[in-house]
């Protein structure tokens, strides 16, 4: 079975500065792994996923992230923080079981300070 | 439709009341998740349908919660004798080809207040 593990609940960062968001997951199979975003009183979007293809997988508004296999790691990066990204970020695992079960980490909250 | 239609966007109910929440997918997307996102906490998953047929409802609760999707389209989720730890907020997501590479389209949800 997978899981997944966000290793900091809340992350405050400033405006410009580089900001870090820890993921680590378990999977019995190749998993593909996610990150979502969700914005106050918005629906859930996809910021980026890996499925096999490279290992540094980039996404929207500069985001990135690289799957790390001997660390089961898919950290979520981004060189410059804006306050638009101020916002709830869940790692995802997603694995072919024959189900598709998708399960979502507990979400980093980012603050980002002016 | 564009997007993901989750019906009703909020309800209001009593301890032991029946509910249905309803969830029109993207058209033609073959996968319908449920999850359950109370405050605070990510989303939780209960079931996922391919086609017509429930692939994996290991994540529902318990056998007051149910989910059918008859017509391989639109999908309802049903609890019987709602209680309080009921109340969150219920997403539904559908997907093109329900393999695990596929991107998630979220609804904006069905906030379930039991009283």
């Amino acid at each position: 079975a997978q899981s997944v593990t966000q290793l900091d609940s809340h992350v405050s960062v400033s405006e410009g500065t580089p900001v870090l968001l820890r993921c680590n997951y378990s999977s019995s199979y190749s998993p593909s792994l996610f990150w979502y975003v969700q914005h106050p009183n918005k629906g859930l979007q996809l910021l980026l996923k890996y499925t096999s293809a490279a290992t540094l997988v980039k996404g929207i508004n500069g985001f990135e992230a690289e799957f790390k296999k001997s660390e089961t790691s898919f950290h979520l990066t981004k060189p410059s923080a804006h306050m638009s990204d101020a916002a709830e970020y869940f790692c995802v695992v997603s694995e072919g079981t024959g189900g598709f079960k998708t399960i979502f980490g507990a979400g980093t909250r980012l603050f980002v300070k002016a | 439709g564009a997007g993901v239609s989750q019906t009703p966007s909020n309800k209001v109910t009593e301890k032991g009341k029946y509910v249905e929440l309803r969830c029109d997918p993207i058209s033609g997307h073959t996968a319908l998740y449920w999850y359950r996102q109370s405050l605070g906490q990510g989303p939780e998953f209960l079931i996922y349908f391919q086609g017509t047929g429930a692939a994996d409802d290991s994540g529902l609760p318990n056998d007051r919660f149910f989910a059918v999707r008859p017509e391989g389209s639109v999908s309802t989720l049903k609890i019987q004798r709602t209680e309080r730890g009921d109340s969150a907020v219920y997403l539904c997501a559908s997907s093109l080809t329900g393999t695990n590479t596929g991107e998630l389209f979220f609804g904006e949800g069905s906030r379930l207040t039991v009283l």
